[in-house]
C-alpha cells in the first residue's frame, strides 16, 4: 500500500508568480485534504475535495484553488504569491467523509519559499 | 473562539509516562477527539480517536471525562524518538467537518 506522496518537496518562487502543488492519495482513499503550515504554527486547513468536488473550504482567498483527478490524486494553484505564502504545504486524504472518521494520512509536504 | 486549548510546551524524561490534556468546553454532540503527532518537517501523524471514556491502542491512550468538555493523551514510558509536537481536534469528520489544529503542545523528552 502507497503512502501519501507529494511534489516537489521544495520549490523557489518570486512575487506575484504561481505555483502548482501535487498530491498523490493513498489507495482507496477519495478525500484529499490541503493544509498551510507557517514556521511554529499548526497546520491550517486551505480545502478539501471529495470524490472530484470541492467539499470545504478554510480562511484562504480565491488565488488558492484546486483540483482533484478521477484517480482521487489533487493539486494546488497558488496564483499571485505574496511573501507570507512561504509555508510547508501539506496534502492529507482520508478513506471518506463520515461522521466519525477524522483520521487522516499526511504527506511529507511541499516546502514552498517565495523571495 | 477557539475550539481546543493546550499547554504550549511540555518537559518530560525518558521512561516517564506524560499526559496532555487538551480543553474543548465546546464540543458538540456528534464530535470526535483526535490527536496527532508532527515531528519536524513532517506531516503529522494520527494516533489516537475516541468519542467517550478510555481508548487504548498500542501507542497511547485516551481518557475522556464523562462531560467531554476535555481529554488526555497518555503516552506510557516515553523515549528521545516521542520528542513531538502534538495536536488535539474536535469535529464530526462529516462533510461539513473542518479540521482545526491549533498550536499544539511541543512536548520534549530529556535523556
Amino acid at each position: 500500500e502507497t503512502g501519501v506522496t507529494q511534489s516537489p518537496t521544495h520549490l523557489i518562487k518570486t512575487r506575484g508568480q504561481q505555483v502548482t502543488l501535487r498530491c498523490s492519495s493513498q489507495s482507496g482513499h477519495n478525500t484529499v485534504s490541503w493544509y498551510q503550515q507557517a514556521l511554529g504554527q499548526g497546520p491550517q486547513f486551505i480545502f478539501q475535495y471529495y470524490r472530484e468536488e470541492e467539499n470545504g473550504r478554510g480562511n484562504f482567498p480565491p488565488r488558492f484553488s484546486g483540483l482533484q483527478f478521477p484517480n482521487y490524486s489533487s493539486e494546488l494553484n497558488v496564483n499571485a504569491l505574496e511573501l507570507d505564502d512561504s509555508a510547508l504545504y501539506l496534502c492529507a486524504s482520508s478513506l471518506s467523509i463520515a461522521e466519525g472518521n477524522n483520521e487522516q494520512f499526511f504527506g511529507p509536504g511541499t516546502r514552498l519559499t517565495v523571495l | 473562539l477557539a475550539k481546543t486549548t493546550q499547554p504550549i510546551s511540555m518537559d518530560s524524561y525518558e521512561g516517564q509516562e506524560v499526559n496532555i490534556t487538551c480543553s474543548h468546553n465546546n464540543i458538540a454532540t456528534n464530535d470526535y477527539i483526535t490527536w496527532y503527532q508532527q515531528f519536524p518537517s513532517q506531516g503529522p501523524r494520527f494516533i489516537i480517536q475516541g468519542y467517550k471514556t478510555k481508548v487504548t491502542n498500542e501507542v497511547a491512550s485516551l481518557f475522556i471525562p464523562a462531560d467531554r468538555k476535555s481529554s488526555t493523551l497518555s503516552l506510557p514510558r516515553v523515549s528521545l524518538s516521542d520528542t513531538a509536537v502534538y495536536y488535539c481536534l474536535v469535529g464530526d469528520g462529516g462533510g461539513s467537518y473542518i479540521p482545526t489544529f491549533g498550536r499544539g503542545t511541543s512536548l520534549i523528552v530529556h535523556p
